[in-house]
C-alpha cells in the first residue's frame, strides 16, 4: 500500500530533550516536506526537500533540523524542544518531475505526530 | 506571498442538502489549488485539485470545486451531504514553481446533521 508513515504518533517530552520524528514514504517520491498544524493557523511548512541531500527552509524553520540521506526518509529533528513547539506535525511527499520547473503532483500526507513539550 | 482565506470556521447543513465550503486565495502567478479533508485523529486526505483547464473540478466522495479566477475563489461543493462528510476541510494553494510549499487556510469544520 502506497503510504507516508510517521513515528511516533504521540510524544510527550520535556524542554531541552532532543527528539527525532521519523517520516518514510514508499512511493519513490522526490519531494518531501514537514508541516506543523496549530489551531486557527492551518498548516505551515517547516522544511522541505527536493531530493537526497537537498533541503531548504520553509516558513517556520526555527528550532528544527532535517536531513535527507535516503530518498524514502526525511526525519525531523528538534535539538532542544521548547513548549512553543507543541503542535501536530505532518510529513508529506510527492513526485517532482525531473527536468521541469513545473510540477502538478499532489502532496500526500502522513497520519501526523502529536508532540507535547512540557 | 500567497495566502488562503476560509471565511467560515464552521458550516452546518442537514443531510441530503447541498453544501458549500468557501475558499478565496491570493497569489502572484499561476495558482494550483487543492482541497484536503481531515477526519479526527487522521492525516489529511486529498480530495481534488485545480491545475488548469475546466473550471469545475470533480474529486473524491462526490465533491467538486469551482475555480473562479475573477473572484479568486475555489469553493468546495457537494450536491447532497452525508453525515459521514462531517470533518475538517482545508483549502490550499501553491505556485507552479519554487519550493512548492502548500499554503493552507485555517480550515472549516463541516457538520452534517441527520
Amino acid at each position: 500500500e502506497a503510504q507516508v508513515t510517521q513515528n511516533p504518533r504521540y510524544l510527550i517530552t520535556v524542554t531541552g530533550k532532543k527528539l527525532t520524528v521519523t517520516c518514510s514514504q514508499n512511493m519513490n517520491h522526490e519531494y518531501m516536506s514537514w508541516y506543523r498544524q496549530d489551531p486557527g493557523l492551518g498548516l505551515r511548512q517547516i522544511y522541505y526537500s527536493m531530493n537526497v541531500e537537498v533541503t531548504d527552509k520553509g516558513d517556520v524553520p526555527e528550532g528544527y533540523k532535517v536531513s535527507r540521506k535516503e530518498k524514502r526518509n526525511f526525519p525531523l529533528i528538534l535539538e532542544s524542544p521548547s513548549p512553543n513547539q507543541t503542535s501536530l506535525y505532518f510529513c508529506a511527499s510527492s513526485f517532482l518531475r525531473t527536468g521541469s520547473t513545473r510540477s502538478t503532483d499532489t502532496q500526500y500526507f502522513g497520519p501526523g505526530t502529536r508532540l507535547t513539550v512540557l | 506571498a500567497q495566502s488562503v482565506a476560509q471565511p467560515e470556521d464552521q458550516v452546518n447543513v442537514a443531510e441530503g442538502n447541498p453544501l458549500t465550503v468557501k475558499c478565496t486565495y491570493s497569489v502572484s502567478g499561476n495558482p494550483y489549488l487543492f482541497w484536503y479533508v481531515q477526519y479526527p485523529n487522521r492525516g489529511l486526505q486529498f480530495l481534488l485539485k485545480y491545475i488548469t483547464g475546466d473550471n469545475l473540478v470533480k474529486g473524491s466522495y462526490g465533491f467538486e470545486a469551482e475555480f473562479n479566477k475573477s473572484q479568486t475563489s475555489f469553493h468546495l461543493k457537494k450536491p447532497s451531504a452525508l453525515v459521514s462528510d462531517s470533518a475538517l476541510y482545508f483549502c490550499a494553494v501553491r505556485l507552479d514553481t519554487g519550493r512548492r510549499a502548500l499554503t493552507f487556510g485555517s480550515g472549516t469544520r463541516l457538520q452534517v446533521q441527520p
